[in-house]
């Protein structure tokens, strides 16, 4: 299995644009996580999908932030309009549920760096 | 609100030394995970700990899970060089709550 996959790698941007993440997991798995990982703020969960069902978004930081899972193999982070706080690494993690909202181990892909200007 | 801690937040060890890592969590669960994370790459699963009492052990890495005392810990036997990484505890509430993460060096 390849794991999960993240593109791009690094995304440089300039203040104002947007930008668009994405992340295929790994196959079979039902949960898919999206983190923000910062030095101030450490590894933030944003949102998580069951199903390609969003459950909890409450981690997302602002409106200009969204997320997608239009199917079982891939889901996007947007953020429009970008701005250079939002410059932090972006992983994607997929697993196996449990059943009753217990999850099994996270497998997380390589990330994504990204730095706003 | 679930928080965990860790402690040290940076551990300098000589290699051949034995070490704990601790991870406090402040409200009830019996699902933990650690993480390592390397310079720059991604993090790495290394242990699911699911029940109370639960101890795992993986090479000079072994972790145990109190859930009364809502305490993990992971203990480095013999330390070398490679095992240089930020190791992150993990706790499931409603959802995964990270913690602050332990910077370990290992030095020659």
């Amino acid at each position: 299995d390849a794991g999960v996959i993240q593109s791009p790698r690094h995304e440089v941007t300039e203040m104002g644009q947007e930008v668009t993440l994405r992340c295929k997991p790994i196959s079979g798995h039902d949960y898919l996580f999206w983190y923000r990982q910062t030095m101030m703020r450490g590894l933030e969960l944003l949102i998580y999908f069951n199903n390609n069902v969003p459950i909890d978004d409450s981690g997302m930081p602002e409106d200009r932030f969204s997320a997608k899972m239009p199917n079982a193999s891939f889901s996007t982070l947007k953020i429009q309009p970008s701005e250079p706080r939002d410059s932090a690494v972006y992983f994607c993690a997929s697993s196996l549920g449990l059943g009753a909202g217990i999850f099994y181990e996270q497998y997380f892909g390589p990330g994504t760096r990204l730095t706003v200007t | 609100e679930l928080k965990v801690e860790q402690n040290p937040l940076f551990l300098s060890m000589q290699e051949g030394k034995n070490y704990t890592i601790y991870c406090n969590y402040s409200t009830t669960s019996d699902r933990l995970y650690w993480y390592r994370q390397d310079p720059g790459k991604s993090l790495e699963s290394l242990f699911v700990l699911l029940s109370n009492g639960a101890v795992k052990q993986e090479g000079r890495l072994m972790a145990s899970l109190d859930t009364k005392a809502r305490l993990s810990t992971l203990h480095i036997t013999a330390a070398v060089h490679d095992l240089s990484a930020t190791y992150f505890c993990a706790v499931d509430g409603s959802k995964l709550i990270f913690g602050t993460g332990t910077l370990l060096a290992v030095q020659p």
